[in-house]
């Protein structure tokens, strides 16, 4: 099935470290959305996007709606512990209804250490 | 406010055999989505359900089938189950025409074996 490209695939960082980390599709979305998902459980949203060139914070979070809409950026600052998890990205090419399935990333698994 | 449930959490059933799993979406959402996701992978997009239809379809056979019921409930049923059918299944929810903002239930680990 349809995934969009995500990177990097996996991160390993110190503890207070910022995090970056983006999404790139073929196809054009109306909608990025980011999501956290912790091992057993399911996706969280964190931040949803949109409007292209949109640059929205969620505390610690900043995500941004690439101007071209085949892309999308999810930077962390300052990480904590409990940032642990996998983050995808999913793009949604409507604006509700009947087109609102979502597409996602491969996953960025981030792994903080104290 | 219960968020989306999901039901069993898990589940053991043996090829060729029949399967279904349900879903209670967030209150207020009437619109429901099942999503595949396997080991490692992103979830895919089974199909979406609202108002007791399939609206949307993603790129699944049909063994694969759902229902919606008058409570917005959903059913996912999967026959003829094949070992590749081993994932974490999870249904999202969304309110219609308000919001894109799918909330996504924990999801029920089936193994195929």
């Amino acid at each position: 099935g349809q995934q969009l490209n995500q990177s990097p695939q996996s991160m390993f960082i110190q503890e207070g470290e910022d995090v970056s980390m983006n999404c790139t599709s073929s196809s054009i979305f109306n909608t990025w959305l980011w999501y956290k998902q912790d091992p057993g459980e399911g996706p969280v949203l964190l931040i949803a996007l949109y409007k292209a060139g949109e640059l929205t914070s969620n505390g610690r979070l900043t995500a941004q709606f690439g101007i071209t809409r085949k892309d999308s950026f999810l930077n962390i600052s300052a990480s904590i512990p409990s940032d642990v998890g996998i983050y995808f990205c999913a793009g949604q090419d409507g604006y509700g209804g009947a087109t609102n399935k979502l597409i996602f990333g491969t996953g960025t698994l981030l792994a903080v250490q104290p | 406010d219960a968020g989306v449930t999901q039901s069993p959490t898990h589940l053991i059933k043996t090829r060729g055999q029949q399967v279904t799993l349900r879903c209670s979406p967030k209150s207020g959402h009437d619109t429901v989505s099942w999503y595949q996701q396997a080991l490692g992978q992103g979830p895919q997009f089974i199909f979406q359900y609202y108002e007791e239809e399939e609206r949307q379809r993603g790129n699944f056979p049909d063994r694969f089938s759902g229902h919606q019921f008058p409570n917005y409930s959903s059913e996912l049923n999967v026959n003829a189950l094949l070992l590749g059918d081993s994932a974490l299944y999870l249904c999202a929810s969304t309110p219609e025409g308000l919001s894109t903002e799918a909330f996504f239930g924990q999801g029920t680990r089936l193994t195929v074996v």
